[in-house]
């Protein structure tokens, strides 16, 4: 069964760093293409990165040069390094799956974690 | 900035139909941007429900279909129950590893 559950999340200060994790189960990360999805409170969801088996990396604007994602195969757990914290930042994280068939991708999200919550505090 | 626009409202009868739809603010949207459908209700996960403009994710029923009408995505809910009564989302894919979802539409079955 795939699940993915997130951890990490917390209340950090404006300007501050903080690392989320997804531990996956069910499938390897690196098989497949990792995204996180975030959701300010009251406020709809919000594509912020993914990264491709090959390893390839992309960001929306909003994080692009603050965040990192990144994964470790041998745990099979997918990060987000995020630094310079803004408030704007504020948001539930959720890690996302890539649907894929077979080897096609159909760049979409099949499974979804609960999400975990940071607070930028100004 | 790619702007994805999506209705921010909408209210349907129990056992109605009810079109969803997902739009640029210029421009149209085809299969190419592979549209896919999610539903969620507060503090959940989002569900995933259509991908690739109308294949069901497994275990969606088959009153949620997916399509391209005119310029846009379109999520159809036919013969809508109780529990429909959720935030609907779309994502398109822009290319070049960038997503871009809409704002959602908040559905009131009623």
């Amino acid at each position: 069964e795939v699940q993915l559950v997130e951890s990490g999340g917390g209340l950090i200060q404006s300007g501050g760093s903080l690392r989320l994790s997804c531990s996956a189960s069910g499938f390897s990360v690196s098989s497949n293409y990792m995204s996180w999805v975030r959701q300010a409170p009251g406020k709809g969801l919000e594509w912020v990165s993914v990264i491709f088996s090959g390893g390839g990396t992309y960001y929306a604007d909003s994080v692009k040069g603050r965040f990192t994602i990144s994964r470790d195969s041998s745990k099979n757990i997918l990060y987000l390094q995020m630094n310079s914290l803004r408030a704007e930042d504020t948001a539930v994280y959720h890690c996302a799956r890539g649907g894929l068939t077979g080897s096609r991708a159909h760049y979409y999200f099949d499974y979804w974690g609960r999400g975990t919550l940071v607070t930028v505090s100004s | 900035q790619t702007v994805v626009t999506q209705e921010p409202s909408f209210s349907v009868s129990p056992g109605g139909t009810v079109t969803l739809t997902c739009g640029f603010r210029s421009g149209s949207v085809s299969t190419s941007y592979y549209p896919s459908w999610y539903q969620q209700t507060p503090g959940q996960a989002p569900r995933t429900l259509i991908y690739s403009t109308n294949t069901r994710s497994s275990g969606v029923p088959d009153r949620f279909s997916g399509s391209i009408l005119g310029n846009k995505a379109a999520l159809t809910i036919t013969g809508a129950q109780a529990d429909d009564e959720s935030d609907y989302y779309c994502v398109l894919y822009m290319g070049s590893g960038i997503w871009v979802f809409g704002g959602g539409t908040k559905l009131t079955v009623l």
